[in-house]
């Protein structure tokens, strides 16, 4: 099955600063990778994805980047602010076999620490 | 859109009793329901997916007699810890596709805390 590892465990930042999270996945049939933002409590909420197509996405101060080769994914975070503070997770998920909804396997998570 | 409602939000009950967990899409039907369960600062571990209509599929170690599913419409699955223990104590996701390789839309979890 899919393995996803993510690094670093913890970060933290200064408000402006730019945040990278990192995550490797071992199965090369992944081709769906979404990003999730888990604040405090609640339930995770997907602030960005990438298909094995596409090697860059961007919205707004949010990136991702895909290297489909070295089976890799990183989230970029640009001018963080405070409220960027919560735990985010990778996943990885293959095409579904019947034509479903994505099932993806998740990194262990990053907590994201932004001071003011 | 795509709003996924999880309720209650917290459970605090005495071991030996059943709990049940609804989870509601309230503007989309999902054709799958999943559910997690999510240990402190742990990563999300799926535990069943549930079509509608159908029996749940569950993933190795988990218990089906333990943690029941019925998914009985488009809009509404519900998760019943029977005969819950201390040990069952945790935070528990769940989420909703629409199929179509979309990605699944969760909800804000329930904290289930057996004493």
């Amino acid at each position: 099955g899919e393995n996803v590892e993510q690094h670093p465990s913890t970060l933290s930042v200064q408000e402006g600063d730019s945040a990278v999270i990192k995550c490797t996945y071992s199965d090369s049939a992944s081709n769906y990778f979404p990003w999730y933002k888990q604040e405090l409590g609640k339930g995770p909420q997907l602030i960005i994805d990438i298909r094995s197509n596409v090697g860059e996405k961007k919205d707004q101060r949010i990136a991702v980047t895909l290297n489909k080769t070295a089976k890799h994914f990183s989230l970029h975070i640009t001018e963080t602010q405070p409220e960027d503070s919560a735990v985010y997770f990778c996943a990885a998920s293959p095409a579904s076999s019947s034509g479903g909804s994505y099932i993806p396997t998740f990194g262990r998570g990053t907590s994201l620490i932004v001071h003011p | 859109g795509a709003v996924v409602s999880q309720h209650p939000s917290r459970v605090i009950c005495k071991s030996g009793t059943s709990v049940k967990i609804e989870c509601r899409s309230l503007d989309f039907q999902a054709t799958t329901m999943f559910w997690y369960r999510q240990f402190p600062k742990q990563s999300l571990m799926l535990m069943a997916t549930s079509n509608e209509g159908s029996k749940a599929t569950y993933e190795q170690g988990v218990e089906k007699d333990k943690f029941l599913i019925n998914h009985a419409s488009l809009t509404l699955s519900t998760l019943t810890v029977t005969s819950a223990h201390p040990e069952d104590s945790s935070f528990y996701i769940c989420s909703a596709g629409t199929g179509g390789k979309q990605p699944q839309h969760f909800g804000d979890g329930t904290r289930l805390s057996i004493l």
